[in-house]
């Protein structure tokens, strides 16, 4: 069975700064799809960036880049210029390509905290 | 933009009461999926569904039950509520493509006195 490991439960980045969250995978397939999910404090979650494992090239939405490392299952993501909304639990997941209809296995979570 | 509404934001309920949560969404998606939060636990999976009236059981279905009579609602029932199911719901839905994401609710955070 797949399984997701974050192994910071908790980061602290001061505002403007970069972060990078970490997570890693363990998945005897070749082909699927990991996710990075934000939930701000009482509120929605929501996507942040996705990646193919087929693509090499590394997903960037805006401030937010993954360094996705197939080799060693490794899917880490990377906030730039941190700002004080960025503060909120950070999930990483991980869905198969085939077998069942598409349901994520989630890591435990990276609480982050940004400092004005 | 894609629109998953929980009918509760918070729900008290007894040990013992029969429990309906119920999740909506609007973007005609096949699937749906109801997940439960606990700290230091992550997401776990509890059921989800891919059409009308199908359901697989996910990591954790031991307690609860499902509905899905249609494409937009998918119902989660605690049979017989117990303490430990005292937990933040998490209702999501995603279309049927593989890489695309699950959309969430705002949850419901469950307490079980």
């Amino acid at each position: 069975a797949q399984t997701v490991t974050q192994s910071q439960p908790e980061m602290s980045v001061q505002e403007a700064e970069t972060v990078t969250l970490s997570c890693t995978y363990d998945t005897s397939e070749s082909d699927y799809y990991l996710f990075w999910y934000k939930q701000p404090p009482s509120r929605q979650m929501i996507l942040v960036i996705r990646q193919e494992a087929y693509k090499q090239q590394n997903a960037t939405e805006n401030r937010f880049s993954v360094n996705f490392q197939k080799a060693a299952k490794s899917f880490s993501l990377k906030i730039s210029d941190s700002q004080l909304g960025d503060a909120a639990m950070y999930f990483c997941a991980y869905r198969s390509a085939s077998g069942s209809q598409g349901n994520l296995i989630f890591g435990k979570g990276t609480k982050l905290s940004v400092k004005p | 933009d894609v629109k998953v509404t929980q009918s509760s934001r918070y729900l008290v309920k007894r040990t013992g009461e029969k429990v309906f949560l119920e999740c909506v969404q609007d973007m005609d998606h096949e699937n749906m999926f109801w997940y439960r939060q606990d700290p230091g636990l992550g997401l776990r999976l509890i059921y989800f569904s891919y059409d009308v009236k199908m359901k697989e059981k996910g990591d954790i279905p031991e307690g609860y039950s499902v509905s899905r009579e249609k494409k937009e609602r998918f119902s989660l029932i605690l049979e017989s509520a117990s303490t430990n199911q005292t937990s933040m719901y998490l209702c999501a839905s995603s279309s049927g493509g593989r890489n695309q994401p699950q959309h969430f609710g705002d949850g419901t955070r469950l307490s079980i006195l």
